[in-house]
């Protein structure tokens, strides 16, 4: 099976741009989770989809919104880019059950100028 | 506020000996616990988990131990080995929520040959 899949893999983008980025979850996989990832502060919970719904929510201001597609692809979009946004957004997928791991895709390591 | 804690930013330990990574944790809401790895440029991948009804959970070299009247899990890793290098976060999930799993913000192990 392959696994899960984010594009882009690096991202360079100026203040107040917006970006999108891409997540494919393992094939069979309903649920989508984004996380941040910051030094010193670990993985930060975003949102989480599972069937086309947003079903939990993180901490993060409405610049960061999501969506899932009927084929569980998930995208997430950060609106008016600040330099603090500037970390490695991690995707992962599982069934979608209480306490299933979750399988993690590489990355996109974002860059705000 | 951060609800699952790692005290350590980091370790150090030598070959062979036993590796001891802590993490505490505030709500007593949460009921599954798990233990992430994550080397440089790679996604976290799921390393071991135990459910609240438990105290223990062992899988091979990796043993967790959770005290829930202290709030406070351990992984203990025996022996260490120079490939278990990397950066090991702790992770919790909530009753009421499915996906939504908090991590805490890493330790970084290194072992040393």
């Amino acid at each position: 099976k392959a696994g899960v899949t984010q594009t882009p893999r690096y991202l360079i983008k100026t203040r107040g741009q917006q970006v999108t980025l891409s997540c494919s979850p393992i094939s069979g996989h309903r649920s989508v989770s984004w996380y941040q990832q910051t030094p010193g502060q670990g993985l930060q919970f975003l949102f989480e989809y599972f069937s086309e719904t947003q079903r939990n929510k993180g901490n993060f201001p409405g610049r960061f919104s999501g969506r899932q597609f009927s084929n569980s692809r998930s995208e997430m979009n950060v609106s008016t880019l600040e330099l603090g946004d500037s970390a490695l957004y991690l995707c992962a997928s599982s069934q979608g059950g209480q306490g299933e791991k979750l399988f993690f895709g590489s990355g996109t390591q974002l860059s705000v100028l | 506020d951060q609800q699952v804690k790692q005290n350590s930013p980091s370790l150090s330990v030598q070959e062979g000996r036993i590796s001891i990574l802590n993490c505490d944790y505030t709500n007593s809401m949460f009921d599954y616990f798990l233990w992430y790895k994550k080397y440089p440029a790679e996604g976290p991948t799921f390393l071991i988990s135990i459910s609240s009804i438990k105290d223990k959970n062992e899988d091979g070299r990796f043993t967790v131990f959770l005290n829930k009247s202290a709030k406070h899990l351990s992984l203990h890793i025996v022996p260490s080995q120079p490939g278990d290098s990397a950066v090991y976060f702790c992770a919790a999930s909530l009753k009421t929520s499915y996906d939504k799993v908090i991590f805490g913000p890493g330790t970084s192990l290194s072992v040393i040959p």
